[in-house]
């Protein structure tokens, strides 16, 4: 089993560019998030979804789309990247109440 | 705004000092509540979690946990810090749709 697993582990984006970050898990989890980490901040919940087909925004939406077309995908999607976007992102996916969350092992991007 | 809040950002303690984190929700009905650790350089860690049942739990490395129903409070405790601690600690809770996370509070044990 690779659990929750992130693609790339490392991105420089120029300023107006766009790209894709795909979260695959293989533990039937329900339940996936996409977070940013900033020194300072924690981890701050950008969109989740509550099954396959759905989407939520989390506490900071603007400036990310995001997808659930499968089950064990989850894309977090920046369209226009800015400099403010620069952070480590994580996906993490659970079960729903009284289960545990597991964690990608985060994606580093750089908006220049 | 966030509905997790950690009350200290920065903790600076000698070794063998006692340590109390504290962390407080502002969500109702039933949650699930989760102490998390990140050592520098390294990806996150689950401490401890809180289903249901006795509210003091008990998690690895010697910390535990008190969640406090009447106070919306899940305050991390451990009582003789080692400079091993060193770390930053998040507490994380999970009500009924989405998993969210406090800012964090730096550890800094001095030896």
């Amino acid at each position: 089993n690779a659990g929750v697993t992130q693609t790339p582990k490392f991105r420089v984006l120029k300023t107006g560019q766009s790209m894709t970050l795909l979260c695959a898990q293989d533990m039937n989890h329900e339940y996936m998030y996409w977070y940013r980490q900033d020194p300072g901040m924690g981890l701050r919940l950008i969109h989740y979804s509550v099954g396959e087909g759905t989407t939520a925004k989390g506490e900071v939406p603007d400036g990310y789309n995001v997808s659930r077309l499968k089950k064990q995908n989850f894309l977090l999607g920046l369209e226009s990247a800015a400099p403010s976007q620069t952070s480590v992102y994580f996906c993490a996916g659970d079960s729903g109440l009284n289960t545990e969350a597991f964690f990608g092992q985060g994606t580093r991007l750089t908006v220049v | 705004a966030q509905s997790v809040s950690q009350h200290n950002h920065h903790v600076i303690l000698s070794e063998a000092a006692s340590l109390e984190l504290g962390c407080n929700y502002s969500y109702g009905g039933t949650v699930n509540l989760f102490w998390y650790v990140q050592y520098p350089g390294q990806h996150l860690q689950l401490l401890l979690k809180y289903f249901s049942g006795d509210p003091l739990v008990k998690g690895i490395k010697g910390f535990e946990a008190e969640f406090i129903k009447s106070k919306f409070s899940f305050n991390l405790r451990k009582p003789s810090v080692q400079w091993s601690d060193t770390a930053e600690y998040f507490c994380a809770v999970r009500p009924r749709n989405k998993l969210v996370f406090g800012a964090g509070t730096i550890l800094r044990v001095k030896s």
